[in-house]
């Protein structure tokens, strides 16, 4: 069974600051990851994903995550945060034996000051 | 409405009670999760439908709790003899592409 690893729960940084936001995974398969967000009041969206190819994927809003085999992990960075970047992140795994379920971490709060 | 709809959006139950909480999905979604999120625990999964095949019940923490799928469309979770700890926000999910789900406001449920 796949699992998640956050271990950050609350990450506090400043505006334009750099960030990275930590997701290791456990799996015995090849597997498929998701980063979601959960800005104040509204309920998760995705942010987003890697099936293949590229081991980097991006978002519409400036944050990239790097797929890496050999660490087990799919760390979420971003160059320079927003104030609006505020919000609790999770990265998610399913195994690629066709629909599976999306196995969630414990989520991390990005919180970003002025 | 085209987004996941979930009801109730608040539910106060006296514990011993039983609770019904309804997701309807995006229309063609084939597959269907239900998932609780409680204060400093994430998301932990509780079952998955996907079309015809039979649902991944793994997550469900008790025999308390069950969910049904009618039709392919509406889901139900029903939580038996409620407790304290079932207090939470469940949330529903539906989704078409792999990994790409699409949440509900969720159900905040309050045992007391």
């Amino acid at each position: 069974a796949q699992s998640v690893t956050q271990l950050d729960s609350q990450v506090p940084v400043f505006e334009e600051a750099p960030v990275e936001l930590r997701c290791n995974y456990s799996s015995s398969v090849s597997v498929y990851l998701f980063w979601y967000v959960q800005y104040p009041n509204q309920g998760l969206q995705l942010l987003l994903k890697y099936l293949s190819g590229s081991t980097l994927v991006e978002s519409i809003n400036g944050f990239e995550a790097e797929f890496n085999k050999s660490q087990t992990s799919f760390h979420l960075r971003k160059p320079s945060v927003h104030i609006s970047d505020t919000a609790e992140y999770f990265c998610a795994v399913s195994d690629q034996l066709g629909f599976q379920k999306l196995v969630f971490g414990t989520g991390t709060r990005l919180l970003v000051s002025p | 409405g085209a987004g996941v709809s979930q009801s109730p959006s608040n539910k106060v139950t006296e514990k011993g009670k039983d609770v019904e909480l309804r997701c309807d999905p995006i229309s063609g979604h084939t597959a269907l999760y239900w998932y609780r999120q409680s204060l400093g625990q994430g998301l932990e999964f509780l079952i998955y439908f996907q079309g015809n095949s039979a649902p991944d019940k793994s997550g469900l923490p008790s025999d308390r709790f069950s969910a049904e799928r009618t039709g392919g469309s509406v889901s139900t979770l029903t939580i038996q003899r409620t407790q304290q700890e079932d207090s939470a926000v469940y949330l529903c999910a539906s989704s078409l592409v792999i990994g790409e789900l699409f949440f509900g406001e969720g159900s905040r449920l309050t045992v007391l």
